[in-house]
């Protein structure tokens, strides 16, 4: 079955500065790629997600790059405030019955 | 307000408790998922209802027994769990994917479940 790493699993940037949390998967079916947010005490929110056909999707500060070649994506935020300070989960699917293969998360801490 | 709303947000039962976790969705979703968060571990998957019809069970002990009652709403009951059934239990909803394509997922805040 597919297997979703993330690395590495905590991160700490100063405020204003960017960030970048990369993420490997083993299926090379898999084409759908999506990231989440969780804050303290609430679920896991969508913050942005691609899928196979493209190379890049960006909205606003942050931005996901895939290479299906080495398989793996990252998560790119720029100008990082404090409120983005969460965890942040990689998942992948092949889109088989909607299964979603999640990493096991990484901590972001922004410094002010 | 994320449009998936999970009761109760906090939860403790004993071992011989039978209790039960409610989802509500109010996106117009037609699929609902149940998952399991533990510390330092991926999201488990444990139920898929796709149309209120269960369309996956991963393995899952039967002391958790879902019910999809219909498209909106989703139970877990709880029975004679273990204290390692301890989490925070997820809900989350989509739109039924087609053939090879997934919908995103919209989660719920979780409950979190303490079995003592």
């Amino acid at each position: 079955g597919e297997n979703v790493e993330q690395h590495p699993s905590t991160l700490s940037v100063q405020e204003g500065d960017s960030a970048v949390i990369k993420c490997t998967y083993s299926d090379s079916a898999s084409n759908y790629f999506p990231w989440y947010k969780q804050e303290l005490g609430k679920g896991p929110q969508l913050i942005i997600d691609i899928r196979s056909n493209v190379g890049e999707k960006k909205d606003q500060r942050i931005a996901v790059t895939l290479n299906k070649t080495a398989k793996h994506f990252s998560l790119h935020i720029t100008e990082t405030q404090p409120e983005d300070s969460a965890v942040y989960f990689c998942a992948a699917s092949t889109g088989a019955n909607s299964k979603l293969t999640f990493g096991k998360g990484i901590t972001l801490s922004v410094r002010p | 307000e994320t449009g998936v709303t999970q009761t109760p947000r906090h939860l403790v039962m004993g071992m011989t408790n039978k209790k039960s976790l409610k989802c509500e969705q109010h996106l117009g979703h037609n699929a609902m998922y149940w998952y399991k968060q533990s510390a330092k571990k991926p999201l488990e998957l444990m139920f898929v209802y796709s149309l209120e019809e269960r369309v996956e069970n991963n393995s899952v002990p039967s002391r958790f027994s879902p019910e999809c009652p219909n498209s909106s709403h989703l139970f877990l009951h709880l029975h004679t769990l273990q204290p390692e059934d301890s989490a925070l239990y997820l809900c989350a909803s989509s739109l039924t994917p087609g053939q090879g394509f997934v919908s995103p997922l919209h989660f719920g805040n979780g409950t979190r479940l303490t079995v003592t």
